[in-house]
């Protein structure tokens, strides 16, 4: 099975500021890589796709990056709705494995 | 609006048998794969199972392979979660996810959750 590790597992920020989330695969996926965010009791929501596509209605703020073993999530200027934890899954093979998640809340 | 409900959940006893379902709407249900996944209290997601379009293909994960069927009816536009031999470990959410391939899953249901206790 793919292992995915993320990094860090918690971070502190301020509104504003630019975050940026490590996922790494224990073996090359390619590009199939997606990040999801989810916010207390709710649904996690897709985000990225194939490692850097923004699935559509999410704001441009988010971006993603990488290919093979290593990838990132960036937000370029976090804003309050953003504060929620971060995973990364990845759909190269089964059983697709996600990360462990990345909770960001406030400073 | 592509929209996904899932229903279901509830107390079972350990060793207990529950269906999950989640009904689909706004896109054209049997040419897309369908996965379940889980969410521990308090915990990260764990894919459980996926299904292809045609229901032809099944793929488990190896923590519930044996105990969980996963299989759809597109005459319905419902995927269906069969969980049998439920253990304390079991308790989570449930969210059923479209797959879209190269797309990755999206939407989600908004989750059931299922709680295994005496």
């Amino acid at each position: 099975d793919i292992q995915m590790t993320q990094s860090p597992s918690s971070l502190s920020a301020s509104v504003g500021d630019r975050v940026t989330i490590t996922c790494r695969a224990s073996q090359g996926i390619g590009n199939y890589l997606a990040w999801f965010q989810q916010k207390p009791g709710k649904a996690p929501k897709s985000l990225i796709y194939a490692a850097s596509s923004l699935q559509s209605g999410v704001p441009s703020k988010f971006s993603g990056n990488g290919s093979g073993t290593d990838f990132t999530l960036t937000v370029s200027s976090l804003q309050p709705e953003d504060f929620a934890t971060y995973y990364c899954q990845q759909y190269d093979s089964f059983p697709f494995t996600f990360g462990p998640g990345t909770k960001v809340d406030i400073k | 609006e592509v929209q996904l409900l899932d229903s279901g959940g509830g107390l079972v006893q350990p060793g207990g048998s529950l269906r999950l379902s989640c009904a689909a709407s706004g896109f054209t249900f049997s040419i897309y794969a369908m996965s379940w996944v889980r969410q521990a209290p308090g915990k990260g997601l764990e894919w459980v199972a996926a299904i292809s379009g045609t229901g032809g293909s099944t793929y488990y994960a190896d923590s519930v392979k044996g105990r969980f069927t996963i299989s759809r009816d597109n005459s319905k536009n419902t995927l269906y979660l069969q969980m049998s031999s439920l253990r304390a470990e079991d308790t989570a959410v449930y969210y059923c996810a479209k797959d879209g391939a190269y797309l990755g899953f999206d939407p989600w249901g908004q989750g059931t959750l299922v709680t295994v206790s005496s």
